[in-house]
């Protein structure tokens, strides 16, 4: 079967610019899950989405939102974009981000460089 | 958070068993212990998950020590395939994980 879908993988953005990335989840996932890496500070926890809504948020600025549609697939942004927003944007979905013997799959990620 | 202690790095030889420390002293009674692993430009990869019983699948071997304070995930036969880098996640809020940095382990053929 299909896995996580991210696109684009990867992108170039200037300073200022906003950005929108995609996840199209594993079909009947109904939990999606974003994360961001750098090198500097590792895996860190942006959201999560169920069922359209917003489960959990991490520890970010307002700038980064996001938001699940009702097929699951679901979209990050990040508005006024800073150079520290250079990253790898890795999605990652679960049947419903609860029972933890379902696990979670990621996908390959977005690569963003902001210049 | 649930504070986790991993070696920055290991080597294995090919085909040779692996033993992978993590250590968790402050894991709560009720949290899973999750492996997962990276491999070169690709997200992270499931590996096993346990709470209290020694854990086998496909994959690896999880051990976990009886206080829970400390697991050991392995790897019966390293493969090329299996230098990544490797991440025990003792803790987790609902569904969102704490990783930390993990250790990275080099396959020597």
């Amino acid at each position: 079967k299909a896995g996580v879908t991210q696109t684009p993988r990867y992108l170039i953005k200037t300073r200022g610019q906003q950005v929108t990335l995609s996840c199209s989840p594993i079909s009947g996932h109904r939990s999606v899950s974003w994360y961001q890496q750098t090198p500097g500070q590792g895996l860190q926890f942006l959201f999560e989405y169920f069922s359209e809504t917003q489960r959990n948020k991490g520890n970010f600025p307002g700038r980064f939102s996001g938001r699940q549609f009702s097929n699951s697939r679901s979209e990050m942004n990040v508005s006024t974009l800073e150079l520290g927003d250079s990253a790898l944007y890795l999605c990652a979905s679960s049947l419903d981000g609860q029972n933890y013997n379902y696990g979670y799959t990621f996908g390959s990620g977005t690569r963003l460089t902001v210049v | 958070d649930a504070k986790t202690t991993q070696p920055n790095s290991m080597e294995s030889n090919e085909e040779e068993p692996v033993h992978l420390p993590c250590n968790h002293s402050t894991i709560s009674g009720t949290d899973y212990i999750h492996w997962y692993r990276q491999l070169p430009s690709q997200g992270p990869e499931y590996v096993i998950h346990g709470l209290t019983s020694n854990v086998n699948n496909r994959m690896a071997s999880l051990a976990i020590a009886e206080d829970r304070k400390s697991s050991t995930l392995i790897l019966h036969r390293a493969t090329l395939r299996d230098a990544a880098v490797y991440y025990c996640i003792p803790e987790q809020l609902g569904n969102q994980f704490y990783f930390g940095t993990g250790t990275s382990l080099t396959v020597i053929p």
